[in-house]
């Protein structure tokens, strides 16, 4: 079956760097998707990588790695806006998206 | 940019009423848009993917008689539930892929409808 599994819930501070992990199965492989959740809202695009190692944009990179079906997100400089839920999607051979639950990460300050 | 619209943003209606919910790219053609329900805390649950000129296909246990979907134009699909009940009350989001780009969905900003 198709999966994808990533932590239930982080906590970090204010200013520090944290990374969520995403590990995912699917059938046929199109791409990882990152999208950003804040309560009550509708997700936004974070980032998209298709290919083996790190992208970069601003404050936030994302990982891949597809021989290991794993990904992460990593979130630098925190900022209290940066409390929101985290989800996970792995597009499979149909380009159909398959959503993990969310990572809800909770900054401190 | 990729922004993606619904309309309305809130609803609250009485069982056994419908509810059309509109979604449309504002500034990009989509060939196919997605229509999402969201429990409190739960992850996205795709509903239904529908092309534009064709008919919509749903995800096992949606009943495509309840949820009406029509994509009419490269800008604009509609999610109509029909006959809503209480157990309808939830966070429907739609989703819109760009013609001939890459396959990035832009989500629209969310409809909360509750069923009294």
């Amino acid at each position: 079956g198709q999966n994808i599994d990533q932590p239930t819930e982080m906590t970090a501070t204010e200013g520090a760097i944290v990374q969520i992990n995403c590990t995912y199965q699917t059938s046929g492989f199109n791409g990882l998707f990152w999208y950003q959740q804040h309560a009550g809202e509708a997700p936004t695009f974070l980032s998209y990588n298709v290919l083996d190692g790190l992208e970069e944009k601003g404050r936030f990179s994302s990982f891949l790695s597809r021989s290991k079906g794993y990904s992460y997100l990593l979130l630098k400089e925190l900022q209290m806006k940066d409390s929101a839920s985290y989800l996970c999607a792995a597009m499979d051979s149909n380009y159909q998206l398959i959503w993990g639950a969310g990572t809800k990460l909770i900054i401190k300050p | 940019g990729a922004v993606v619209s619904q309309h309305p943003s809130r609803v609250i209606c009485k069982s056994g009423t419908s509810v059309k919910i509109e979604c449309r790219s504002l500034d990009f053609q989509a060939t196919t848009m997605f229509w999402y329900r969201q429990f409190p805390k739960q992850s996205l649950m795709l509903m239904a993917t529908s092309n534009e000129g064709s008919k919509a296909t749903y995800e096992q246990g949606v009943e495509k008689d309840k949820f009406l979907i029509n994509h009419a134009s490269l800008t604009l699909s509609t999610l109509t539930v029909t006959s809503a009940h209480p157990e309808d009350s939830s966070f429907y989001i739609c989703s819109a892929r760009r013609a001939g780009g890459a396959e990035t969905q832009y989500f629209g900003p969310g409809t909360r409808l509750l069923v009294l």
